[in-house]
């Protein structure tokens, strides 16, 4: 199994332009999240899904869109980069909800500049 | 008051040292505590759940006190391989709560 698998690992983005982060599993996990970690804080959620077809907004959704059409695949679209959305970008799955562990991808380091 | 509040750090020790961290937190409807390990520019990796009893699993013991809000993680004999920065996760309304991490760096 390769686990949760994201790409690209490092992206430059001008303002204003536009970029999805792939995220895929293959664990058959029905639940799939987005994080974002900034500099000497916590994670926070961008957007979380259940299931396939099934999305909802975390914390900091603002700026990003998601889809989930199948179970494997969560993408996270960047529409108009701007410089706040610099940060390091996680996708993660588990089986189910708040009380099973975590599988996280290895990450995105994101510069918009 | 935040959700869940950890001291940044860094806790810098010798090797074979007993180190211990500590994590508040205010929602006392929190069910699941967890902590998490994550190296340098890495994604973080479950390191242990934290268990009402507390628990142990080689090296690491974490522990829950309801009553004062606060988990805990204890390192004994501490390696090179321990420098990372330990997260505090718990469960919140309907979402994991992450803590900003704990920096621990071992020395030689």
């Amino acid at each position: 199994n390769a686990g949760v698998t994201q790409t690209p690992k490092f992206r430059i983005l001008k303002i204003g332009q536009s970029m999805t982060l792939q995220c895929a599993q293959d664990m058959n996990h029905n639940y799939m999240y987005w994080y974002r970690q900034d500099p000497g804080m916590g994670l926070k959620l961008i957007y979380y899904s259940v299931g396939a077809g099934i999305t909802d907004k975390g914390e900091v959704p603002n700026g990003y869109n998601v889809s989930r059409s199948t179970t494997e695949d969560f993408p996270l679209r960047l529409e108009l980069a701007a410089p706040s959305q610099t940060s390091v970008y996680f996708c993660a799955s588990n089986l189910g909800g708040t009380n099973e562990k975590l599988f996280f991808g290895s990450g995105t380091q994101l510069s918009v500049l | 008051r935040k959700e869940v509040e950890q001291d940044p750090g860094p806790f810098n020790v010798p090797e074979g040292a007993t180190v211990a961290f500590n994590c508040t937190y205010s929602n006392s409807a929190s069910q699941s505590f967890f902590w998490y390990r994550q190296d340098c520019r890495k994604e973080p990796k479950l390191l242990m759940s934290v268990y009402s009893s507390g628990n142990e699993d080689g090296r690491f013991t974490a522990q829950l006190n309801r009553a004062s809000q606060y988990i805990s993680l204890l390192i004994r004999d501490s390696k090179l391989s321990d420098s990372a920065t330990y997260l505090c996760v718990l469960t919140g309304f309907q979402k994991l709560v992450f803590g900003t991490g704990t920096r621990l760096l071992v020395s030689p």
